[in-house]
């Protein structure tokens, strides 16, 4: 059964170092999401992006964060200069924008010092 | 805005008893609603979806959810606990243009 893939699953840095954060999603999809999730809260919303392009972005999306697509495979999120804050289970989702139906990958733990 | 409110941070049960997970909705229109689950450190993976075909919902492990639009309700059940089933649940509504998760529900499962 295909799956969203993620690299890597840890990932520990420095505050103010550049990280990038790594998904394969389905093949045959359109739609890519990240998400993330700090520790004991609930799941949040980053970013949407289809056709080459953000298509939403919540309010945490903010200048220190970018999305990028590659090549025909690779999803990536980079974050410029990591705060302490950023600390968290960064998720990528993919859909075939069939009722929003997304499919998750096994998520990034990062950890910044 | 959509929402979901899970009524329930944390529910034990015994293994072999039913399981309920509640969720309630807020959506002006017919909702897009899920329920996923994550397993201790582990991915989301999505137990099941309402999509308006039907109201009585299966999904996998023998979970089922029921959308009662009289009460705005969307809760999990499942007839037997097992062990396995010991996990974070998220009633998450899809009818945005993404995903809005509840803060989840820990489900506990005692032998």
């Amino acid at each position: 059964e295909p799956e969203v893939t993620q690299t890597p699953s840890h990932q520990v840095t420095q505050m103010g170092q550049e990280v990038i954060l790594r998904c394969v999603p389905i093949s045959n999809h359109l739609y890519f999401y990240w998400y993330r999730q700090i520790l004991g809260q609930k799941v949040e919303f980053l970013v949407s992006f289809y056709n080459n392009e953000i298509s939403e972005k919540s309010e945490i999306f903010d200048d220190q964060f970018s999305v990028e697509r590659p090549d025909g495979s690779n999803f990536t999120l980079k974050i410029r200069s990591t705060k302490l804050e950023d600390s968290a289970m960064y998720f990528c989702a993919s859909s075939d924008g069939t009722f929003n139906e997304q499919f998750f990958g096994p998520g990034t733990r990062l950890t910044v010092l | 805005a959509q929402s979901v409110t899970q009524l329930d941070s944390h529910v034990s049960v015994s293994e072999g008893t039913p399981v309920l997970l509640r969720c309630n909705y807020s959506s002006s229109y017919s909702p897009s609603l899920f329920w996923y689950v994550q397993h201790p450190n582990k991915g989301l993976q999505l137990l099941l979806k309402y999509t308006s075909a039907a109201t009585l919902v299966k999904g996998i492990n023998g979970f089922e959810a029921e959308f009662k639009k009289s009460e705005t309700s969307f809760h999990l059940t499942k007839p037997s606990a097992h062990m396995s089933d010991a996990a974070e649940y998220f009633c998450v509504d899809g009818s945005g243009y993404a995903l809005n998760f509840g803060k989840g529900t820990s489900l506990l499962v005692t032998p």
